[in-house]
């Protein structure tokens, strides 16, 4: 297992465009987790699933923004209608249901709106 | 609410130096306390956690102690090396639910040589 994958790296998109994102958690974690980062601060919670149920979203998850998990495996973000306040670090994540596991990180997806 | 509270960046160490980058919380229940690093161009890595009270992580030198009575998870290394130029973020999470986590806005580390 090479850990948590995220795809694309990195996206350009002009404002008004659909963008969506893809996670490749680690096999055997159950749960995988959305955060986003902006410039100079820390990851702020998105949203997350336990196995394919989506059991939490945070407010910062506007109506443009949905999430899927099918299957309990991989998973994908989709922005609709990007604005330029999108423009972040997409990070994914994968732990275990289990106190304290801690989580691992992919490298993220930065999404640039022009 | 639940915070994490960080000291103001950047740090900017000499090779060998002592390090301690202050992290301090606020929690409605019992969290678990982390700290991960993040290197340039690179995601988030786990480097340390404690999830109770008078816990000890420690991991590449570096160490941090869970200070319930101080709600204070600060981290330390006695001897830093140039490796360890990075961001730095303090993070909690609380038992059961989600265990969604929640992270100071970091500390970037420069250690020249």
């Amino acid at each position: 297992d090479t850990g948590v994958s995220q795809n694309p790296r990195h996206k350009i998109t002009k404002r008004g465009q659909n963008v969506t994102f893809r996670c490749d958690p680690i096999s055997e974690h159950n749960r995988l987790y959305w955060y986003r980062q902006t410039l100079g601060q820390g990851p702020e919670f998105l949203t997350y699933f336990q196995n394919e149920a989506q059991l939490e979203k945070s407010r910062l998850l506007s109506d443009r923004f949905s999430a899927e998990r099918p299957k309990g495996s991989f998973s994908t973000l989709e922005i609709q209608r990007t604005e330029q306040g999108d423009s972040a670090m997409y990070l994914c994540a994968s732990s275990l249901a289990m106190v304290g596991y801690g989580y691992t990180f992919g490298s993220g997806t930065r999404l640039t709106v022009v | 609410g639940n915070s994490v509270t960080q000291m103001e960046g950047p740090v900017t160490l000499s090779e060998e130096a002592f390090l301690t980058i202050n992290c301090t919380y606020t929690a409605t229940g019992y969290p678990s306390l982390f700290w991960y690093v993040q290197y340039p161009g690179e995601g988030l890595q786990l480097l340390l956690k404690a999830t109770k009270a008078d816990d000890k992580g420690s991991n590449k030198g570096f160490e941090a102690t869970y200070r319930k009575e101080t709600t204070s998870f600060h981290l330390e290394k006695g001897s830093v090396q140039v490796s360890d130029s990075a961001v730095y973020f303090c993070a909690l999470s609380l038992l059961g639910g989600s265990e969604k986590l929640v992270f100071g806005k970091g500390t970037k580390l420069t250690v020249n040589p």
